[in-house]
């Protein structure tokens, strides 16, 4: 399996550009998880879905972030308009009930100009 | 609100020494998870911790688990330079296994050859 994927795996942007983050989840999990990674907080939960359902988004910092996920295998994570202090590694991580843990992508790094 | 407070912040040995780190909770959890994170990376599992008071070996590492299954410790013995990283802990609040994770502050382990 080739785990789960993300891309772009690095995204340098102008502040005020929208920003689009890609994740193909692991096949047969049913579980999807973005994440936000800084120095200062740590590694934050945006949202996760169950069976491309978002469960729980309350870790989105805006309107400005909005995810989807149309199938099972593939997941956007939207930033429209990006700023600076959006600047972090976005982690995806996907996992099943039968797994019991979180397969983590390699993390797209953002910097916003 | 941080649930899983991590300590210490930083580490930094001599190769061959030994370690404990810390995560401390006010909340009770079903299981708790450590995760290792090396640069440029997603973080990995290394271990789950499901029922109080026990206690998990991988190789050189040591896993508690609180009698209340509210804190954990990770002890590492006989540090290694490849012991280096970022070491997450993860608190579960339900069974149900893919279900979202807490993930503590981290504690940012060098390990000094």
């Amino acid at each position: 399996d080739a785990g789960v994927i993300q891309s772009p795996r690095h995204e340098v942007t102008e502040m005020g550009q929208e920003v689009t983050l890609r994740c193909k989840p692991i096949s047969g999990h049913n579980s999807l998880f973005w994440y936000r990674q800084t120095m200062m907080r740590g590694l934050e939960l945006l949202i996760y879905f169950n069976n491309n359902v978002p469960i729980d988004d309350s870790g989105m910092p805006e309107d400005r972030f909005s995810a989807k996920m149309p199938n099972a295998s593939f997941s956007t994570l939207k930033i429209q308009p990006s700023e600076p202090r959006d600047s972090a590694v976005y982690f995806c991580a996907s996992s099943s009930r039968l797994a019991a843990r979180e397969f983590f992508g390699p993390g797209t790094r953002l910097t916003v100009l | 609100t941080q649930l899983l407070e991590q300590s210490p912040q930083f580490l930094s040995i001599q190769e061959g020494e030994n370690l404990t780190v810390y995560c401390n909770s006010s909340s009770v959890f079903s299981s708790l998870q450590w995760y290792r994170q090396e640069p440029g990376e997603g973080p990995v599992l290394l271990v789950t911790v499901v029922t109080g008071g026990e206690v998990k070996k991988l190789k050189r590492l040591t896993f508690q688990f609180g009698d209340a299954r509210k804190d954990s410790s990770l002890h590492i013995t006989a540090a290694q330079p490849g012991d280096t990283g970022l070491y997450l802990c993860a608190g579960a609040l339900s069974n149900f296994g893919n279900e979202k994770l807490t993930f503590g502050t981290g504690t940012r382990l060098t390990i000094i050859p």
